[in-house]
């Protein structure tokens, strides 16, 4: 099993719609997890963070961490054509030498 | 003012070449990355540095060589390249091991024919 697994895609959405994007992950003991996004032919952006369980919000963006299931979750709102793009989930490995383990991505398309 | 860069963006090369993809970053950062993201995007890492410092190596072939002259550039040596090795090489920073905020590059697109 992977350290990471993300719901395969892609998926394509009207803009405006509420967009929920899901990964899961194997080992209880992952504290932080993080969303990437990447636009076509760019390299991955920070997007989110979060620590341990819970939601974080930022804009029209949520992250949602459930660690009794060990799922973590990007919420979208309003979603608009400039979320097109890639989603990363990752978390670090654990250890002073940390090293991100990410799931395999989903494209998400929002047509206009 | 670009904070990580590559370079080349392209690369396209027989089988068998040696080729360098090299990889600066501004920011002051200790730590930088190598990572591979294949046709599924898939993105795996390769190598971390700390401080010139080699800390992950990722079961990677020996044909692949980091060298890291100084904290700000990560260079990659591949050497006898193989259609395997056709992907995106990322390279990205980080203020140190920490994990908080990697920064990437805009990624170097690598084609062996």
């Amino acid at each position: 099993q992977k350290e990471v697994e993300q719901d395969p895609g892609p998926l394509s959405v009207p803009e405006g719609a509420i967009v929920s994007l899901n990964c899961t992950y194997s080992n209880s003991a992952f504290q932080y997890f993080m969303w990437y996004r990447q636009y076509s032919r760019k390299g991955p952006e920070l997007l989110m963070y979060t620590y341990s369980s819970g939601n974080k919000e930022d804009g029209r963006f949520t992250a949602q961490v459930d660690k009794s299931s060990k799922y973590i979750s990007l919420f979208i709102r309003d979603s608009q054509p400039s979320d097109s793009a890639t989603y990363l989930c990752a978390t670090p490995m654990g250890g002073a030498n940390s090293k991100l383990t990410f799931g395999k991505g989903i494209t998400l398309s929002v047509r206009p | 003012d670009t904070a990580v860069s590559q370079t080349p963006k392209y690369l396209v090369t027989q089988m068998g070449n040696d080729k360098s993809i090299k990889c600066e970053q501004n920011l002051g950062h200790d730590t930088m990355y190598w990572y591979k993201q294949d046709s599924k995007k898939f993105l795996k890492i390769m190598f971390s540095y700390n401080n010139k410092e080699l800390i992950i190596n990722e079961t990677v072939p020996n044909r692949f060589s980091p060298k890291s002259p100084d904290k700000a550039h990560l260079n990659l040596h591949i050497n006898s390249l193989e259609l395997g090795d056709s992907a995106v090489y990322f390279c990205a920073s980080s203020q140190d091991l920490r994990f908080e905020t990697q920064y990437f590059g805009p990624g170097t697109r690598l084609l062996v024919l």
